[in-house]
């Protein structure tokens, strides 16, 4: 598959569960990100990784926990999630020179119950 | 940090008319600014960017305007069509914040056939 694709499409958890988001991106680029989408919101950054390295955490709460193994896998660990995490939780990933297009995945519809 | 507003938040056109949505930014270093359009129930995917070293841009039916005295952007759709209706999102980034893109709140427009 081309592109940036993100597993699982839909998610339902509870508060007390732990689950992974996880993204990969098939376009040889160095950067990804982390957004959350929510209702009647802007796209709200999380995370940033370039070369692996994470660059930026824009005072994201510690329930949510990211990893980046390689410079194709994002993932975002969860845990003891709240209702108002959910949303929908998109990936992105750009070349890694500043000012470049971002190609954004399918996202994750995330239900917190 | 950055700070990107975006108006209006709905926009109605009539097939054929066009439509105008304006972005400021507070950040005088930014040098990159990406319209992205999200139809309903798919991810963002950029239409047109513009870099600060041009005022103006355009792609078939869709241009952009940079003002970068006065920190403002405009996104100009002509002939509105159908399948225009979406939310476009403004975006701006400046090499000072490296690859992050500070998103605007979206404007949902509807072109009515």
């Amino acid at each position: 598959e081309t592109g940036v694709t993100q597993t699982p499409r839909h998610l339902v958890m509870g508060m007390t569960n732990k689950k992974s988001l996880k993204c990969e991106q098939h376009l040889g680029h160095n950067a990804m990100y982390w957004y959350k989408q929510s209702a009647k919101k802007p796209l709200e950054l999380m995370f940033v990784y370039n070369f692996k390295e994470q660059t930026e955490n824009n005072s994201v709460p510690s329930r949510f926990s990211p990893e980046c193994p390689n410079s194709s896998h994002l993932f975002l660990h969860l845990h003891t999630l709240q209702p108002e995490d959910s949303a929908l939780y998109l990936c992105a990933s750009s070349q890694v020179d500043g000012e470049s297009e971002q190609y954004f995945g399918p996202g994750t519809r995330l239900t917190v119950t | 940090g950055e700070n990107v507003e975006q108006h209006p938040s709905t926009l109605s056109v009539q097939e054929g008319d066009s439509a105008v949505i304006k972005c400021t930014y507070s950040d005088s270093a930014s040098n990159y600014f990406p319209w992205y359009k999200q139809e309903l129930g798919k991810r963002p995917q950029l239409i047109i960017d513009i870099r600060s070293n041009v005022g103006e841009k355009k792609d078939q039916r869709i241009a952009v305007t940079l003002n970068k005295t006065a920190k403002h952007f405009s996104l100009h759709i002509t002939e509105t069509q159908p399948e225009d209706s979406a939310v476009y999102f403004c975006a701006a980034s400046g090499s000072e914040y490296g690859n992050k893109l500070v998103f605007g709140a979206g404007t949902i427009l509807r072109v009515k056939s």
